[in-house]
């Protein structure tokens, strides 16, 4: 099966800064990337997400972008604000999760 | 507005004890999922469901079993409760297609097994 990694697990910037998650995947036909954010106590929502027939994608102040070659994928957040804080968690096809990444955005 | 309500929001339940999880979904979504999600560990399926009385293993289904008869229902049930099984259960449905949707999740059950 798929096997999703993801890096930082903790990651703590500056209100303002720009935060970057990576993520790779092991199933070379895996073609869909979701990103979710769980606040605390609350369930997980879909922030954004890319299939693999594009490179990058971008809404606002998030984009994601994802290289088929090397199997990775990253979601880039920027001008952080105190209400990004939350764990982010990529995924590959539909199931497949990373481990998460708990940001802090420090005002 | 996409809603997915769950049975409980906390449960304790004694080891040996059979559990059951309710989760109901109410935008006619074909596929629904249960996950477990563990510090460090993310989320893990544990059985998904294609459509009424179908159902497939996901990645960790020892010690768990579901149940689909009606379309918005998936039930998760642990014939018997372990320790190791204490956790948050999510579940989550999808709109069915050709193409990848947007998972819509549960509020979570957090399982407390003594």
């Amino acid at each position: 099966g798929e096997n999703v990694e993801q890096h930082p697990s903790t990651l703590s910037v500056q209100e303002g800064d720009s935060a970057v998650i990576k993520c790779t995947y092991s199933d070379s036909a895996s073609n869909y990337f979701p990103w979710y954010k769980q606040e605390l106590g609350k369930r997980p929502q879909l922030i954004i997400d890319i299939r693999s027939n594009v490179g990058e994608k971008k809404d606002q102040r998030i984009a994601v972008t994802l290289n088929k070659t090397a199997k990775h994928f990253s979601l880039h957040i920027t001008e952080t604000q105190p209400e990004d804080s939350a764990v982010y968690f990529c995924a590959a096809s539909q199931f497949y999760f990373g481990t998460g990444t708990s940001l802090t955005v420090i005002p | 507005d996409v809603k997915v309500t769950q049975s409980s929001r906390y449960l304790v339940k004694r080891t040996g004890e059979k559990v059951f999880l309710e989760c109901v979904q109410d935008m006619d979504h074909e596929n629904m999922f249960w996950y477990r999600q563990d510090p460090g560990l993310g989320l893990r399926l544990i059985y998904f469901s294609y459509d009424v009385k179908m159902k497939e293993k996901g990645d960790i289904p020892e010690g768990y079993s579901v149940s689909r008869e009606k379309k918005e229902r998936f039930s998760l049930i642990l014939e018997s409760a372990s320790t190791n099984q204490t956790s948050m259960y999510l579940c989550a449905s999808v709109r069915g297609g050709p193409s990848y949707n947007e998972q819509f999740f549960g509020p979570g059950t957090r399982l407390t097994v003594l």
